[in-house]
Parts: structure tokens; sequence; C-alpha cells
């Protein structure tokens, strides 16, 4: 089955900084690469996502980027704020006509330090 | 609009007893998702409901079942609870298309279960 790694497992920058978290992924067929951020005791909301037929996805601060050859995608966080602050999980999804869930990476602890 | 929500919020059971959990998805999604998550991990998959009928499964044991309804909410049952059930329950709802482009996942807020 599918298995997601991601790094690093705790980021810390300075408030205006970038923040790059890498994932990397094992099915080549998977197509569907969605981030998620929790904060503490929170659900996790969908922050960005992007399709395998596409190389690199931005919105306002946020962008990811997609290596399908490499399977690796990251998410680029610019002009980091202290309401950056939560963990962020990368995931995929949709390798063949019937595999619909979602394989998690163990997610990034970001801290942005006013 | 309403997005997803699950009930109940928090539960404590003891091992050996069953737990019902629910979810109400999101207006306009037909698809239900069940999620695991541990303290300090990502969530784990446990199953999909589709057209009220299970359409995939991850690796979870028998233990745990579900059932999704013509509104298209869904329970999540889990029997014979373990100690290491315990987790965040999270319940994630999508529409499905044909040519899964619009199959985004969106969270509810989850069920907080503690086994003791």
């Amino acid at each position: 089955g599918e298995n997601v790694e991601q790094h690093p497992s705790t980021l810390s920058v300075q408030e205006g900084d970038s923040a790059v978290i890498k994932c990397t992924y094992s099915d080549s067929a998977s197509n569907y690469f969605p981030w998620y951020k929790q904060e503490l005791g929170k659900r996790p909301q969908l922050i960005i996502d992007i399709r395998s037929n596409v190389g690199e996805k931005k919105d306002q601060r946020i962008a990811v980027t997609l290596n399908k050859t490499a399977k690796h995608f990251s998410l680029h966080i610019t002009e980091t704020q202290p309401e950056d602050s939560a963990v962020y999980f990368c995931a995929a999804s949709g390798s063949g006509g019937s595999n619909y869930k979602l394989t998690f990476g163990k997610g990034t602890l970001l801290t942005v330090n006013p | 609009d309403a997005g997803v929500t699950q009930s109940p919020t928090h539960l404590i059971k003891t091992r050996g007893q069953q737990v019902t959990l629910r979810c109400s998805p999101k207006s306009g999604h037909d698809t239900v998702s069940w999620y695991q998550q541990a303290l300090g991990q990502g969530p784990q998959f446990i199953f999909q409901y589709y057209e009220e009928e299970e359409r995939q499964r991850g690796n979870f044991p028998d233990r745990f079942s579900g059932h999704q309804f013509p509104n298209y909410s869904s329970e999540l049952n889990v029997n014979a609870l373990l100690l290491g059930d315990s987790a965040l329950y999270l319940c994630a709802s999508s529409f499905f298309s044909w040519d899964r482009e619009s199959d985004t996942q969106y969270f509810g807020p989850g069920t907080r279960l503690t086994v003791l």
C-alpha cells in the first residue's frame, strides 16, 4: 500500500521567514496530494491541494510543488506569521480507480516565533 | 451551509464496552470516510461509505464497523473496546465524481474517545 514520509517532524522559524515541508510517497499511481493544517484540539483543515496534472499551485502565501518523477511534493509558506503555528500534514490518494483513502504523513509541528 | 458535524465531542468508556460515533456530512456531500488519529500521529483510514455501502476499508479489525444512512449521515461502531482504541475519531465528507476532480475530503471536529 501507499506510504507517505514527511520531513521535518518539527520546524521553528522566525516571523517573516519562509517554511518548507517535504513529503515523499511510494505509490507512483497516486494522483492527489492535499495538505492539512491542524491546530491543537481542532479538526484538520485543508489549506491547499494539487493533482498530478499540475506541477505547482499557489494560494497567497502558500504554495505546493509536485515532482511525480521523484515522487515528492512540498509545501512552501512565505512571510510566516504566528498564526501559521500548527501541525501540518501531507497526504496522498487516488491511485487507481478504487483507492479513495487518504494516506497521511506523520505531521510537522511548525512554530513561528514573533 | 453547515460543515461536517460529529457527536459526541468526548466519550469515556471502559474496556470491553461498545461505542457508537455519529457524523453528518457537509451539505451536498454523499461520501463519508472515518479516520483514527492517535496522539501525535497522522490520521489513519478506517473505512469509507458511499451509497450506503462500505466502499474501501483500511487495516482495522472487524471490531470496527459502520453504517451509512439514506441521508448520507454515518455511524462508526467499535465493539470490545481496548485501551489502544483511545484516540480522536475523525469523520470526513466528500462528493464522489467519476473524474475524481472534486472528491476533496473535509473533516469534522472529531470525537475524543478515552478507554479506561
